[in-house]
């Protein structure tokens, strides 16, 4: 799986919106990137995914480089319980029964965000 | 809705006993996951059970054992505990067809003295 830079720390002030970089040039084709974040003493809990195209949901927005080789986490209106670490993870997908990459994901230092009243 | 059930939430051990890390999933997910995470350190990866029937090694699999119960059940063994293996030990669960999205338990929090 394709290594990933993300910055130790960011802040936000509360309401405004929280854009979270992350780096990994050295993506594969098939790879997709994955974003965690982990609220603090919690287990990590799944933010957001894609391939190459942006993606949206509930939570957040994915933006990935035309080239793929850097994303940014968008989280439109940031509240004070955003506060956590953010994990950035670039692995490919699980395929079939004879694959490898069984969901292993494998996490660096992410990034900690923290929001501002 | 439970997800991903961990027990105990708190062990502390003293050297060489041993102890078993429970976790089960009411999500009929393939795939399970056991992760240790250090102090101000990521998630790293111990074993890991891609469907019912099997289980591979990780990134740190030395001092552990694990057994896949059943396609519910997935438990972590510490033999002889060792002071390195305090640690918060995460469970986790996926779909291994789908998003490969992970479910994480809430943690059990060991301490070897």
């Amino acid at each position: 799986d394709a290594k990933t830079t993300q910055p130790p720390s960011m802040d936000c002030a509360e309401g405004r919106a929280a854009n979270l970089p992350c780096n990994h040039s050295t993506i594969s084709g098939n790879e997709y990137v994955y974003w965690y974040r982990q609220i603090h003493s919690q287990g990590p809990q799944y933010i957001i995914h894609g391939l190459k195209n942006n993606e949206t949901n509930e939570m957040a927005s994915l933006i990935i480089t035309e080239d793929r080789k850097s994303s940014t986490l968008i989280l439109p209106h940031a509240t004070l319980r955003d506060t956590a670490v953010y994990y950035c993870i670039v692995r490919a997908p699980s395929s079939n029964a004879g694959g490898t990459s069984y969901g292993k994901l494998t996490f660096g230092q992410g990034t900690i965000l923290t929001v501002h009243p | 809705n439970a997800g991903v059930t961990q027990t105990p939430k708190f062990q502390v051990l003293k050297t060489g006993q041993s102890m078993t890390l429970q976790c089960a999933q009411d999500m009929n997910h393939n795939s399970m996951y056991w992760y240790r995470q250090d102090p101000g350190m990521g998630l790293r990866l111990i074993y890991y059970s891609a469907s019912e029937g099997t289980t591979d090694k990780g990134e740190v699999p030395n001092g552990y054992n694990v057994s896949r119960l059943n396609k519910r059940e997935f438990s972590l063994r510490l033999e002889s505990a060792a002071p390195s293996q305090t640690s918060v030990y995460f469970c986790a669960s996926s779909d291994l067809w789908v998003t490969g999205e992970l479910f994480f338990g809430e943690g059990s929090r060991l301490t070897v003295l």
